[in-house]
């Protein structure tokens, strides 16, 4: 089964807002990682923040990770048209080498 | 440096035909893996391999084989195509399997008919 699952399935904003979009997992991890993934394309890295990480930026973007609640939320700022995309999160769990990804967050910048 | 090449990017099979997906990267990464993409079911992990010599299998490993003789190739092998098996494929590499992004393939659209 997968170990990460994104909240919301699909999100729609007004260009010029902020987007947050969550993800859940199930075992401890090392690392969680989020990903954008254009219509019809291959995936790109976003951010990676470690399991003794609480917050990390990177340009418009944020990530917090709780792992205590086992949860990471990805917060776009300022959003843009071009920031239109699917977002995964990905977790490389601590028994193993597995890298999986949640089934993602289908984001819509409306102008 | 071309990073994750993918060939072919599009392919059609008929039920029962065998076909070989290549990967190559040209980073030195030591991970590499495939995932296959299906609507609504996100990235779901098929094979991956932490170095040369060296596979494992993933959340769906039934009806693919893959082996790593070079740190370079990680190909994956369908042995006898099914119509469940049509998606799109992606290969991704990293340095390693801990603490590090992945760079994806441009991905491979198989359908099976």
């Amino acid at each position: 089964s997968q170990q990460g699952e994104e909240d919301p399935q699909a999100l729609s904003i007004q260009e010029g807002e902020n987007a947050t979009m969550n993800c859940s997992y199930k075992t401890s991890i090392n690392n969680l990682q989020w990903y954008r993934q254009n219509s019809g394309r291959g995936l790109v890295h976003l951010i990676l923040i470690r399991s003794n990480e609480r917050e990390k930026h990177s340009g418009r973007l944020r990530v917090t990770l709780d792992t205590s609640k086992k949860s990471s939320s990805l917060l776009i700022t300022a959003s843009r048209a071009a920031d239109t995309a699917s977002y995964f999160c990905a977790t490389d769990s601590n028994r193993d080498d597995k890298i999986i990804f949640g089934k993602g967050t289908r984001l819509h910048i409306l102008p | 440096n071309a990073g994750v090449t993918q060939t072919p990017k599009f392919q059609v099979l008929k039920t029962g035909q065998s076909m070989t997906l290549q990967c190559a990267q040209d980073m030195n990464h030591e991970y590499m893996s495939w995932y296959r993409q299906d609507p609504g079911m996100g990235l779901r992990l098929i094979h991956y391999s932490v170095g040369a010599g060296i596979t494992d299998q993933g959340e769906v490993p039934n009806g693919y084989n893959v082996s790593r003789s070079t740190t370079e190739d990680f190909p994956l092998r369908l042995l006898s195509a099914a119509p469940s098996q049509t998606s799109v494929y992606f290969c991704a590499s990293s340095l390693e399997s801990d603490g590090y992004g992945y760079t994806f393939g441009s991905g491979t659209r198989l359908t099976v008919v």
